[in-house]
């Protein structure tokens, strides 16, 4: 009964190719997350969607492109992946009223090469 | 902006010793704050947060928090460590950006326990 989701858990790609990662939550939440943790642990906030909605576009390349087909999945689909890109992407949810209590996924550490 | 502050990247203590890691924030109005922790290879776990009234918070894992304004500071204590409080330690603090609310983090503070 895993709350918040995310597949694949592991990604090694080249450079220039495009990858998505998928993100799922099962609590009900409305709202849902995308963070970008450096290799020094350093949590940013990519994007926020509530209900489908985008609500949050933090400074990001043009190469991420965030989608919600409906409010229990977010995913992230990356562009002409670039060495830079190398992070571990967190997803996560919280409940309309209270959108500072966030539960997170188990991330996807990803590596490109 | 705010922004939050956590002097010690690394901390290393005896299981059984107490604990405090530090965190430090910025921000003109009462903050939101938050401790999550994160286990190896794990996502972000909330330990406890800091909304008003009292102001020492009890969480989860017998953590517990002292929010201290003049300080501007939400310190993390624990009495007596366990093995498997080997973690990374993020401190929280909720901002609002674009009309909605986020959550900035600090640069986390890695706890390794020792036998």
């Amino acid at each position: 009964d895993t709350a918040v989701s995310q597949t694949p858990k592991y990604l090694v790609t080249q450079m220039g190719n495009d990858k998505s990662i998928k993100c799922e939550q099962n609590l009900g939440h409305d709202t849902m997350y995308w963070y970008k943790q450096d290799s020094k642990k350093f949590l940013k906030i990519m994007f926020s969607y509530n209900n489908k909605e985008l609500i949050i576009n933090e400074t990001v390349p043009n190469r991420f492109s965030p989608k919600s087909p409906d409010k229990a999945h977010l995913n992230l689909h990356i562009n002409s992946l670039e060495l830079g890109d190398s992070a571990v992407y967190f997803c996560a949810s919280s409940p309309e009223w209270d959108r500072y209590e966030q539960y997170f996924g188990p991330g996807t550490r990803l590596t490109v090469t | 902006a705010q922004s939050v502050t956590q002097p010690d990247i690394h901390i290393t203590v005896s299981e059984g010793a107490s604990l405090e890691l530090r965190c430090n924030y910025s921000y003109g109005a009462t903050p939101y704050l938050f401790w999550y922790v994160q286990s190896p290879g794990q996502g972000l776990q909330l330990l406890l947060k800091y909304f008003s009234g009292d102001t020492l918070v009890q969480g989860i894992k017998g953590f517990e928090a002292e929010f201290k304004r003049s300080q501007s500071s939400f310190n993390l204590r624990k009495p007596s460590v366990h093995w498997s409080d080997a973690a990374e330690y993020f401190c929280a603090v909720g901002d609002i950006i674009q009309g909605a609310q986020k959550l900035v983090f600090g640069q986390g503070t890695r706890l390794t326990i020792n036998p």
